[in-house]
């Protein structure tokens, strides 16, 4: 089974920043990855797919890149709503597995 | 308005079985897959399985396999996830969602069921 590691796991920032989450697959997946951000008590929301696709209604700020291995989603200026847990998962296998989660607290 | 409305929480006992239900509404149901993902508690995302409403073809993740069932009944524009024999280890919270219709990912959600087991 493929697996997802994203990194850091958890990390602070304040409104403003620039921040990127990474996100490795075991073995390669093509562009067949996307990104969701999960609000406490909410569920996910589609952010990104294969890899760089931003999903209608999404803001700008967000953007996603990478292929085969590597992966980063970055948002350009952080928001008070991007305080969230994002997470990658990849459809390259029929797995669809999904990274263990990166948790952006404010600083 | 695309909408996915799941049924509501529940508590069951080990050894229970149990069936939930997601109700999709404001689009062409038979046409989009429906998937299902785990959360436990305090945990990630697990996608558990995915159903095409229109033929009920079924796709079961390898670590769910076996463990649930997922079904639909397009006549109620209706998707559903049961297990015959619950255990403590399947409290967690379901979510159902809607797959795009160009990508294996998942674009519209249900606010989730939240299954307890505990005896």
């Amino acid at each position: 089974a493929i697996r997802m590691t994203q990194s850091p796991s958890s990390f602070s920032a304040s409104t403003g920043d620039r921040v990127t989450i990474t996100c490795r697959a075991s073995q390669g997946i093509s562009s067949y990855l996307a990104w969701y951000q999960q609000k406490p008590g909410k569920a996910p929301k589609l952010l990104i797919y294969a890899a760089s696709t931003l999903q209608s209604g999404v803001p700008s700020r967000f953007s996603g890149s990478g292929s085969g291995t590597d992966f980063t989603l970055t948002i350009s200026c952080l928001q008070s709503e991007d305080f969230a847990t994002y997470y990658c998962q990849q459809y390259y296998s029929y797995t669809y597995t999904f990274g263990q989660g990166t948790k952006l607290e404010i600083k | 308005e695309v909408q996915l409305v799941q049924s509501g929480a529940e508590v069951k006992k080990p050894g229970e079985s149990l069936k939930i239900s997601c109700k999709g509404s404001g689009y062409s149901f038979t046409s989009y897959w429906i998937g299902w993902v785990r959360q436990m508690p305090g945990k990630g995302l697990e996608w558990m399985g995915i159903i095409y409403p229109g033929d009920s073809d079924t796709r079961y993740s390898p670590s769910f396999q076996g463990q649930v069932t997922i079904s639909a009944d397009k006549s109620i524009s209706t998707a559903y996830l049961q297990w015959s024999s619950l255990k403590a280890s399947d409290t967690a919270m379901y979510y159902c969602a809607r797959r795009l219709d160009t990508a294996m990912v998942l674009d519209y959600w249900g606010q989730g069921t939240l299954v307890t087991v505990s005896s």
